[in-house]
């Protein structure tokens, strides 16, 4: 089992709609999670850190479920320049460890 | 904020040959550098951990005398894939913790021919 799956995609979407992407990790020591976005040939970027109480900057929002494992990313309101692969990421917050990445989710949202 | 530097951000090299990948942390120390690479439409995947002045911890399926690190100093790690073959062809990048957390080279896009 891989440790944080997410669907690949791609979804398709008109300007303006609300979109959401699922994640789910194994690892239940990971104690830091995040999404990231990632446009073709090119590093990925950080777009928001997840609280277990759900977090929000603008129009993406997050969402943690330790209990179930699963992690979640809302865009309302898509725009063109929202379109990129979007990375459930997470991490086990002991010293010295890596970024765990999902496969990542590809977005593209079209006039 | 914190920068690294990759370079080259793009090779093509013939098979048989070795190509040095230089990852620069501009203005912090980087005391853990982290190599990944990325096959097309697939995750980041970890290849090796490095601290400054030890050997790298390489992940499982990574050969670590193919794919040498060396992390001489806190600002400098370096990835070299001996005698590249067109199967390690991908998308390289480096990632470095210090005191701003995770930050990500800009990758380096090797070809083998």
């Amino acid at each position: 089992r891989k440790e944080v799956e997410q669907d690949p995609g791609p979804f398709n979407v008109p300007e303006g709609a609300t979109v959401a992407f699922n994640c789910t990790y194994s690892n239940s020591a990971s104690q830091s999670f995040f999404w990231y976005r990632q446009d073709c040939r090119k590093e990925p970027k950080l777009l928001m850190s997840v609280y277990s109480s759900g977090n929000e900057d603008g129009r993406f929002t997050a969402q943690l479920n330790r209990a179930s494992q699963y992690i979640s990313l809302l865009i309302r309101d898509s725009k063109l320049s929202d379109s990129a692969t979007y990375l459930c990421v997470v991490n086990s917050n002991q010293a010295g460890t890596a970024l765990i990445f999902g496969k990542g989710t590809t977005l593209s949202v079209s006039s | 904020g914190a920068v690294v530097s990759q370079h080259p951000s793009w090779v093509i090299c013939k098979s048989g040959t070795s190509v040095k990948i230089e990852c620069r942390s501009l203005d912090f120390q980087a005391t853990t550098m982290f190599w990944y690479r990325q096959f097309p439409k697939q995750s980041l995947m970890l290849m090796a951990t490095s601290n400054e002045g030890s050997k790298a911890t390489y992940e499982q399926g990574v050969e670590k005398d193919k794919f040498l690190i060396n992390h001489a100093s806190l600002t400098l790690s370096t990835l070299t894939v001996t005698s590249a073959h067109p199967e390690d062809s991908s998308f390289y990048i480096c990632s470095a913790t210090g005191q701003y957390g995770y930050t990500f080279g800009s990758g380096t896009r090797l070809t083998v021919v």
